[in-house]
């Protein structure tokens, strides 16, 4: 139980160019969803937080025009790259978190984008 | 702003032997998570402690929370080559969750 899918797994495109990538929980509802980005040899860094029907919060110094979240069910959030420069490319990972009571996140397997 | 201190941040160790991974965080939180990433992969969940006092195993590995000093440990027992790989600890801020920076494990034949 408890799994978390993302989509697309890996993503090349142009700069300049928009990139959305979807994150499902399959087996359980996600009342909220995490974003992350990952540069190489690096930590995991939260960029937004998200709950279903609501507007994303996002972290300090992540700009929210650029990185668009909807999350419009509780088993479905996306997460739009706008305009995308060669600096955006990274490891971009999905989180949802279910109704066990407490906070355990469910990660997705991640999409590596590369803007070129 | 919370920290979340682990060392060491690399580690090269022979099989065979054992050692143990720190985790210091700076707020109080009483849960705290470990994660295995290998590269190129997503995160992989080990352990969820969710009490001062807990103790959890799984083969090679085990897993502690001390909330009173702020402190999860992460003990490696005779380490063998598929160890090898990225671990997280992640301590819960209710909100969200704030990840260490990782310690980088190679375990040498």
């Amino acid at each position: 139980g408890a799994v978390v899918s993302q989509h697309p797994s890996r993503v090349i495109c142009k700069s300049g160019t928009s990139v959305k990538i979807e994150c499902r929980s399959l087996d359980f509802q996600a009342t909220t969803m995490f974003w992350y980005r990952q540069f190489p040899k690096q930590s995991l860094m939260l960029m937004a937080t998200s709950n279903e029907g609501s507007k994303a919060t996002y972290e300090q110094g992540v700009e929210k025009d650029k990185f668009l979240i909807n999350h419009a069910s509780l088993t479905l959030s996306t997460l739009t790259v706008t305009s995308a420069h060669p600096e955006d490319s990274s490891f971009y990972i999905c989180s949802g978190v279910g109704l066990s009571g407490y906070n355990e996140q469910f990660f997705g397997p991640g999409t590596r984008l590369t803007v070129l | 702003e919370l920290k979340v201190e682990q060392n060491p941040l690399f580690l090269s160790m022979q099989e065979g032997k054992n050692y143990t991974i720190y985790c210091n965080y700076s707020t109080t939180s009483d849960r705290l998570y470990w994660y295995r990433q290998d590269p190129g992969k997503s995160l992989e969940s080990l352990f969820v402690l969710l009490s001062n006092g807990a103790v959890k195993q799984e083969g090679r590995l085990m897993a502690s929370l001390d909330t009173k000093a702020r402190l999860s440990t992460l003990h490696i027992t005779a380490a063998v080559h598929d160890l090898s790989a990225t671990y997280f600890c992640a301590v819960d801020m209710m909100k969200d969750m704030r990840f260490g920076a990782g310690t980088r494990l190679t375990v040498k034949p």
